[in-house]
Parts: C-alpha cells; sequence; structure tokens
C-alpha cells in the first residue's frame, strides 16, 4: 500500500496569501495524483487529477504539480471559501486509493 | 447539478446491523463504479468497498471483508452498504464516491455528504 503524507498538518494564512501544500508518496506515483478540498459539514470536492488537470469549475487559482514521490498543490491570493481541509490521494495502486493525512488551512 | 445523496447513519450497538443509502442525483451510476470510504474520529481517509455497474465487480477492505456487502439497485440511481456485526472500531464518517474511470481507475470525481454510524 502507498502512503500519502502530506505537510504542514496545518497552516495560517492570510487572505490574498498564496500557499503552497506538499504530498510525499512512499513509492513513485505515475500520473495518479489527487487533490480535494472538503469544508466542515460537505462533501469533498475534487481538485486536482493527473497530478495537474483541475477539475471542471474549479478556478485557476488552484495548481497542481510534481512527479515521482513529490506532488504539490498551489493556491494563489486565498479567498475566503478556500479556508478548509486539503487531502492529496493516489490512485496508482487501487484498491486502495490512499489519501494523505490533510492540511487544515485557516485565517491568520 | 450532479450529487450522491447518503442517508442511513446513526447509533448501533456492537454485533448489530445497518444499512447506508447512496443515491445520485442528477444523473445515474450507468458507466461509473462507486466506492465507499470512511474516516474514524481522528484518522484519515480509508477505502471501505467497492462495485462496477459495468460487470458487477466488487471488493472489499480486509478489515470488513465478510461482514459488509455492496449492492445497487437495478435502475442504477443508488448504493448500499449493508454492514453486518458492527464493531466499535467500525465507528466512522462512511462515504460513498462515484468513479470516472474516464479520468483514471480509482479516481472519486463526486462525493456524498458523508453520514455517521456510531457503534457503542
Amino acid at each position: 500500500e502507498i502512503v500519502m503524507t502530506q505537510s504542514p498538518a496545518a497552516l495560517s494564512v492570510s487572505p490574498g496569501e498564496g500557499v503552497t501544500l506538499s504530498c510525499r508518496a512512499s513509492q513513485r506515483v505515475s500520473s495518479r495524483v489527487a487533490w480535494y478540498v472538503q469544508k466542515p459539514g460537505q462533501a469533498l470536492r475534487l481538485l486536482i487529477y493527473a497530478d495537474s488537470t483541475r477539475a471542471p469549475g474549479i478556478p485557476a487559482r488552484f495548481s497542481g504539480s510534481g512527479s515521482g514521490t513529490e506532488f504539490t498543490l498551489s493556491i494563489s491570493s486565498l479567498q475566503s471559501e478556500d479556508f478548509a481541509v486539503y487531502y492529496c490521494q493516489q490512485y496508482e495502486t487501487w484498491p486502495p486509493a490512499t489519501f494523505g493525512q490533510g492540511t487544515k488551512v485557516d485565517v491568520k | 447539478q450532479e450529487q450522491l445523496v447518503q442517508s442511513g447513519g446513526g447509533f448501533v450497538q456492537p454485533g448489530g446491523s445497518r444499512r447506508l443509502s447512496c443515491t445520485a442525483s442528477g444523473f445515474i451510476f450507468s458507466g461509473y463504479d462507486v466506492s465507499w470510504f470512511r474516516q474514524a474520529p481522528g484518522k484519515g481517509l480509508q477505502w471501505v468497498s467497492y462495485l462496477s455497474f459495468t460487470n458487477g465487480a466488487t471488493l472489499y477492505a480486509d478489515s470488513v471483508r465478510g461482514r459488509f456487502a455492496i449492492s445497487g439497485d437495478n435502475n442504477k440511481k443508488s448504493v448500499s452498504l449493508h454492514m453486518n456485526n458492527l464493531r466499535v472500531d467500525d465507528t466512522a464518517v462512511y462515504y460513498c464516491a462515484r468513479l470516472d474511470v474516464t479520468l483514471g481507475r480509482g479516481l472519486s470525481d463526486v462525493w456524498g455528504q458523508g453520514t455517521t454510524v456510531t457503534v457503542s
């Protein structure tokens, strides 16, 4: 099973600032990393798949990058609705598709 | 708008049973697969089970195999997770998710809102 490790676990950011979240896989993943966002009481929403492809309806301020075992999600100019928990997921080896523990982004 | 609406959570005693439902809104499951995931308090997301509406294949995590059963209805509008012989460590928020194999096998592109099962 591939273990996904996210960092940091939490960070505080001011609205309008940019942020980069990291995700490390325990073994090489080939174009099969996704990022999701979860707000309290809401369903997870797919942001990025295939490492860097934005899901339909996702604003351009969200971007994914990386390869091999290191992946990042960048959010430029955080909006109020972006303060939430973000998860990375590998679906290279499935089942199971495995998730990181999440990074909580809150308001500074 | 494509959504998954979940129901069926609640409190259950150890050894008891519960059925969770996941209903599609704005689409039907034909051409898609479905997985259930769960998140125990303070823990990460864990895959639980899978159903293919294409060929009827089912898969289960080792921790639930033999106790849980996944099924889909004939009109391809809903999926159920039948949970039997529940244990305290099955306590979690359970999520259903649609898998779009055209985007990548194992990728969940639409999720339900989650339903809480508490075994105590």
